[in-house]
Protein backbone atom coordinates (compact mmCIF):
# COMPACT_ATOMS: atom_id res chain seq x y z
CA UNK A 1 0.00 0.00 0.00
CA UNK A 2 1.07 4.03 -0.25
CA UNK A 3 3.62 4.74 2.28
CA UNK A 4 4.21 8.65 2.68
CA UNK A 5 7.39 9.94 4.39
CA UNK A 6 7.46 13.51 5.97
CA UNK A 7 10.91 15.61 7.07
CA UNK A 8 11.81 16.46 9.00
CA UNK A 9 9.90 16.08 11.60
CA UNK A 10 10.11 19.17 13.63
CA UNK A 11 11.81 22.57 11.83
CA UNK A 12 12.35 25.92 13.44
CA UNK A 13 13.26 28.99 11.40
CA UNK A 14 13.20 32.96 12.33
CA UNK A 15 10.42 34.70 11.49
CA UNK A 16 10.61 36.24 8.22
CA UNK A 17 12.99 33.25 6.97
CA UNK A 18 11.52 30.80 4.53
CA UNK A 19 10.32 27.06 5.98
CA UNK A 20 10.58 23.68 3.38
CA UNK A 21 8.82 20.31 4.11
CA UNK A 22 9.46 17.20 2.26
CA UNK A 23 7.43 14.74 1.48
CA UNK A 24 8.10 11.45 -0.68
CA UNK A 25 5.21 8.56 -1.78
CA UNK A 26 5.49 5.04 -2.70
CA UNK A 27 2.42 4.49 -4.69
CA UNK A 28 3.16 5.92 -8.45
CA UNK A 29 -0.64 5.92 -9.02
CA UNK A 30 -1.46 8.13 -6.76
CA UNK A 31 -2.69 11.80 -8.25
CA UNK A 32 -3.69 14.22 -5.45
CA UNK A 33 -1.02 15.58 -2.95
CA UNK A 34 -2.70 18.11 -0.55
CA UNK A 35 -1.10 20.08 2.75
CA UNK A 36 -2.92 20.17 5.62
CA UNK A 37 -2.44 22.62 8.87
CA UNK A 38 -3.26 21.81 12.08
CA UNK A 39 -3.12 24.15 15.36
CA UNK A 40 -3.58 23.20 18.67
CA UNK A 41 -6.54 21.18 19.70
CA UNK A 42 -8.37 21.36 16.33
CA UNK A 43 -8.40 18.56 13.53
CA UNK A 44 -6.20 19.41 10.14
CA UNK A 45 -7.13 21.72 7.77
CA UNK A 46 -6.45 21.97 3.84
CA UNK A 47 -3.76 24.81 3.09
CA UNK A 48 -2.82 23.57 -0.07
CA UNK A 49 -3.06 20.56 -2.56
CA UNK A 50 -1.54 19.88 -5.82
CA UNK A 51 -2.61 16.97 -9.10
CA UNK A 52 -0.16 15.30 -10.85
CA UNK A 53 -0.74 17.04 -13.82
CA UNK A 54 1.07 20.17 -12.39
CA UNK A 55 4.16 21.16 -11.30
CA UNK A 56 3.90 23.70 -9.40
CA UNK A 57 1.38 25.58 -7.37
CA UNK A 58 1.34 28.90 -5.00
CA UNK A 59 -1.12 30.79 -2.79
CA UNK A 60 -0.24 34.09 -1.61
CA UNK A 61 3.45 32.79 0.72
CA UNK A 62 2.93 28.98 0.42
CA UNK A 63 4.08 27.10 -2.47
CA UNK A 64 3.82 23.49 -3.21
CA UNK A 65 6.13 21.74 -5.76
CA UNK A 66 5.93 18.04 -7.04
CA UNK A 67 7.90 15.87 -8.90
CA UNK A 68 6.06 12.69 -10.24
CA UNK A 69 9.19 10.78 -11.48
CA UNK A 70 11.09 11.31 -8.19
CA UNK A 71 7.98 10.59 -6.44
CA UNK A 72 8.46 13.61 -4.24
CA UNK A 73 6.24 16.86 -3.26
CA UNK A 74 7.34 19.61 -0.99
CA UNK A 75 5.95 22.49 0.46
CA UNK A 76 7.30 26.52 0.73
CA UNK A 77 6.36 29.15 3.55
CA UNK A 78 8.26 32.59 2.55
CA UNK A 79 8.31 35.06 5.06
CA UNK A 80 7.12 33.15 7.86
CA UNK A 81 4.86 34.65 10.40
CA UNK A 82 4.29 33.59 14.03
CA UNK A 83 0.45 32.23 12.96
CA UNK A 84 2.56 29.75 10.98
CA UNK A 85 3.48 27.74 13.70
CA UNK A 86 1.90 24.46 13.59
CA UNK A 87 2.07 20.60 12.65
CA UNK A 88 2.02 20.53 8.96
CA UNK A 89 0.81 17.07 7.36
CA UNK A 90 1.33 15.84 3.79
CA UNK A 91 -0.62 13.24 2.18
CA UNK A 92 -1.60 11.33 -0.88
CA UNK A 93 -4.49 10.03 -2.76
CA UNK A 94 -5.24 7.72 -5.38
CA UNK A 95 -8.86 9.40 -6.05
CA UNK A 96 -11.02 7.08 -8.48
CA UNK A 97 -12.75 4.44 -6.69
CA UNK A 98 -9.90 4.09 -4.06
CA UNK A 99 -10.02 6.82 -1.91
CA UNK A 100 -7.54 5.94 1.03
CA UNK A 101 -6.08 9.26 2.03
CA UNK A 102 -2.38 8.35 3.61
CA UNK A 103 -0.57 10.42 6.00
CA UNK A 104 2.66 11.56 6.66
CA UNK A 105 3.88 11.58 10.01
CA UNK A 106 3.92 15.16 10.47
CA UNK A 107 6.24 18.39 10.88
CA UNK A 108 6.17 20.82 13.87
CA UNK A 109 6.87 24.11 12.44
CA UNK A 110 8.28 26.68 14.84
CA UNK A 111 8.40 30.17 14.10
CA UNK A 112 11.29 31.91 16.25
CA UNK A 113 10.75 35.61 17.29
CA UNK B 1 -22.35 24.97 8.50
CA UNK B 2 -21.63 22.43 10.54
CA UNK B 3 -19.40 20.45 8.80
CA UNK B 4 -17.73 16.72 10.51
CA UNK B 5 -19.43 16.43 14.26
CA UNK B 6 -18.04 13.73 16.65
CA UNK B 7 -19.32 12.71 19.54
CA UNK B 8 -17.90 12.61 22.43
CA UNK B 9 -15.06 14.98 22.62
CA UNK B 10 -13.72 12.95 25.68
CA UNK B 11 -14.20 9.75 26.72
CA UNK B 12 -12.04 7.48 29.40
CA UNK B 13 -12.96 3.96 29.19
CA UNK B 14 -11.65 0.77 31.43
CA UNK B 15 -9.75 -2.34 29.21
CA UNK B 16 -12.26 -4.78 28.11
CA UNK B 17 -15.14 -2.05 27.87
CA UNK B 18 -16.64 -1.15 24.54
CA UNK B 19 -17.76 2.20 22.86
CA UNK B 20 -19.27 3.40 19.63
CA UNK B 21 -17.17 7.33 18.28
CA UNK B 22 -19.89 9.14 16.79
CA UNK B 23 -19.47 10.32 13.36
CA UNK B 24 -21.75 12.65 10.72
CA UNK B 25 -21.30 14.87 8.03
CA UNK B 26 -23.40 17.30 6.14
CA UNK B 27 -21.51 18.10 3.31
CA UNK B 28 -23.75 15.42 1.11
CA UNK B 29 -19.94 13.43 0.63
CA UNK B 30 -19.41 10.46 -0.51
CA UNK B 31 -15.88 9.52 1.46
CA UNK B 32 -15.62 9.06 5.08
CA UNK B 33 -12.61 8.06 7.33
CA UNK B 34 -11.71 7.65 10.65
CA UNK B 35 -7.97 8.15 11.64
CA UNK B 36 -6.29 8.25 15.09
CA UNK B 37 -3.55 10.33 15.92
CA UNK B 38 -0.90 9.72 17.92
CA UNK B 39 2.48 11.47 18.96
CA UNK B 40 5.72 11.23 16.57
CA UNK B 41 2.93 8.47 14.25
CA UNK B 42 0.72 11.35 12.31
CA UNK B 43 -2.43 10.30 11.54
CA UNK B 44 -2.80 6.56 10.42
CA UNK B 45 -6.07 5.52 8.61
CA UNK B 46 -8.32 2.69 10.84
CA UNK B 47 -10.86 2.36 8.02
CA UNK B 48 -12.81 4.36 5.69
CA UNK B 49 -15.78 4.28 3.49
CA UNK B 50 -15.88 5.50 -0.07
CA UNK B 51 -19.80 5.41 -0.45
CA UNK B 52 -22.60 4.43 1.90
CA UNK B 53 -22.66 0.73 2.23
CA UNK B 54 -18.94 0.36 1.62
CA UNK B 55 -15.75 -0.09 4.03
CA UNK B 56 -12.27 -0.88 4.09
CA UNK B 57 -9.48 -1.28 6.14
CA UNK B 58 -6.95 1.48 6.29
CA UNK B 59 -3.35 0.71 7.70
CA UNK B 60 -4.38 0.22 11.54
CA UNK B 61 -7.59 -1.21 11.56
CA UNK B 62 -7.13 -4.40 13.94
CA UNK B 63 -9.37 -3.53 17.22
CA UNK B 64 -11.99 -1.75 15.48
CA UNK B 65 -14.79 -2.22 13.69
CA UNK B 66 -16.92 0.69 11.28
CA UNK B 67 -20.75 1.07 10.38
CA UNK B 68 -21.69 3.50 7.33
CA UNK B 69 -25.05 3.78 8.77
CA UNK B 70 -26.26 5.82 5.72
CA UNK B 71 -24.79 8.74 3.67
CA UNK B 72 -23.99 11.31 6.65
CA UNK B 73 -23.10 8.96 9.34
CA UNK B 74 -19.92 6.95 9.97
CA UNK B 75 -19.25 5.44 13.27
CA UNK B 76 -16.06 3.69 15.10
CA UNK B 77 -16.74 0.75 17.32
CA UNK B 78 -13.90 -0.75 19.83
CA UNK B 79 -15.94 -4.14 21.02
CA UNK B 80 -12.65 -4.64 23.53
CA UNK B 81 -11.04 -1.49 24.52
CA UNK B 82 -6.63 -2.08 25.22
CA UNK B 83 -4.73 0.73 26.36
CA UNK B 84 -2.83 0.88 23.42
CA UNK B 85 -6.24 2.43 21.46
CA UNK B 86 -5.38 5.57 23.71
CA UNK B 87 -5.53 8.17 21.25
CA UNK B 88 -6.96 11.13 19.41
CA UNK B 89 -9.41 9.91 16.87
CA UNK B 90 -10.51 11.86 13.61
CA UNK B 91 -13.24 11.53 11.95
CA UNK B 92 -13.35 13.25 8.40
CA UNK B 93 -15.39 13.28 5.07
CA UNK B 94 -14.49 14.43 1.36
CA UNK B 95 -16.21 14.35 -2.32
CA UNK B 96 -13.89 11.56 -3.02
CA UNK B 97 -10.18 11.19 -2.77
CA UNK B 98 -9.15 14.11 -5.35
CA UNK B 99 -11.36 16.65 -2.99
CA UNK B 100 -9.96 18.48 0.49
CA UNK B 101 -10.80 16.51 3.36
CA UNK B 102 -12.69 18.06 6.29
CA UNK B 103 -11.94 16.97 9.63
CA UNK B 104 -13.91 16.75 13.03
CA UNK B 105 -12.76 18.36 16.32
CA UNK B 106 -11.23 15.07 17.38
CA UNK B 107 -12.38 12.82 20.17
CA UNK B 108 -9.45 12.42 22.97
CA UNK B 109 -9.91 8.73 24.08
CA UNK B 110 -7.98 7.22 27.14
CA UNK B 111 -8.01 4.00 28.12
CA UNK B 112 -7.16 3.06 31.13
Amino acid sequence: GENVEQHPSTLSVQEGDSAVIKCTYSDSASNYFPWYKQELGKGPQLIIDIRSNVGEKKDQRIAVTLNKTAKHFSLHITETQPEDSAVYFCAASRGNRDDKIIFGKGTRLHILP
Amino acid sequence: NAGVTQTPKFQVLKTGQSMTLQCAQDMNHNSMYWYRQDPGMGLRLIYYSASEGTTDKGEVPNGYNVSRLNKREFSLRLESAAPSQTSVYFCASSDRGLAEAFFGQGTRLTVV
